[in-house]
């Protein structure tokens, strides 16, 4: 099982859509959650990072829920811009320390 | 400020031959790591400095890789004997001295292995 699990998508949304990412983590330890935009043959950058009481940085909003051990982000208005690969990343998983772990990635495709 | 920048954009090489990639990271940024990704799949961990010291290198793959950071500034990998599943865009980021700094990623170094 991988240690965090995204659907690859791709979702294909209509500008001014709301689409909403899912991902799961497997190990309970984990420390920090965020997720990563990644456009098309460039490096990730980081978007935002996932607290447990939820945090909202314009029309993005992150979600923890360390129970279930599942983090989702929410896209209001879907711009054209949005289209990217959205990384679920964990940090602290194995070992603890500072490296990342990714998930797959979720490819975004907003149209006309 | 100038970002993280790596060294070459791209290389393609012969399977038994040797490439070294370069990654300068963020100036005052003691945290420098390599990640990897190979095609269809996640990036992958591949080790940490902190400084010039190894504080992790769990996720190297063999020891055809060998990464350094002699000075803590500017730290090389170097892949020895390439092979074929060595191909793939490696990517080196760079934090401050806090546990809780952002990881800045460079634009990575696309490996084709032939």
């Amino acid at each position: 099982r991988k240690e965090v699990e995204q659907d690859p998508g791709p979702f294909n949304v209509p500008e001014g859509a709301t689409v909403a990412f899912n991902c799961t983590y497997s190990n309970s330890a984990s420390q920090s959650f965020f997720w990563y935009r990644q456009d098309c043959r460039k490096e990730p950058k980081l978007l935002m990072s996932v607290y447990s009481s939820g945090n909202e940085d314009g029309r993005f909003t992150a979600q923890l829920n360390r129970a279930s051990q599942y983090i989702s982000l929410l896209i209001r208005d879907s711009k054209l811009s949005d289209s990217a690969t959205y990384l679920c990343v964990v940090k602290g998983v194995t070992g603890g320390g500072n490296k990342l772990t990714f998930g797959t990635g979720t490819q975004l495709k907003v149209e006309l | 400020e100038a970002g993280v920048t790596q060294f070459p954009s791209h290389s393609v090489i012969e399977k038994g031959q040797t490439v070294t990639l370069r990654c300068d990271p963020i100036s005052g940024h003691d945290n420098l790591y390599w990640y990897r990704r190979v095609m269809g799949k996640e990036i992958k961990f591949l080790l940490h400095f902190v400084k010039e010291s190894k504080q992790d290198e769990s996720g190297m793959p063999n020891n055809r890789f060998l990464a350094e950071r002699t000075g803590g500034t500017y730290s090389t990998l170097k892949v020895q004997p390439a092979e074929l599943e060595d191909s793939g865009v490696y990517f080196c980021a760079s934090s401050g001295r806090s546990y809780d700094y952002e990881q800045y990623f460079g634009p990575g170094t696309r490996l084709t292995v032939t």
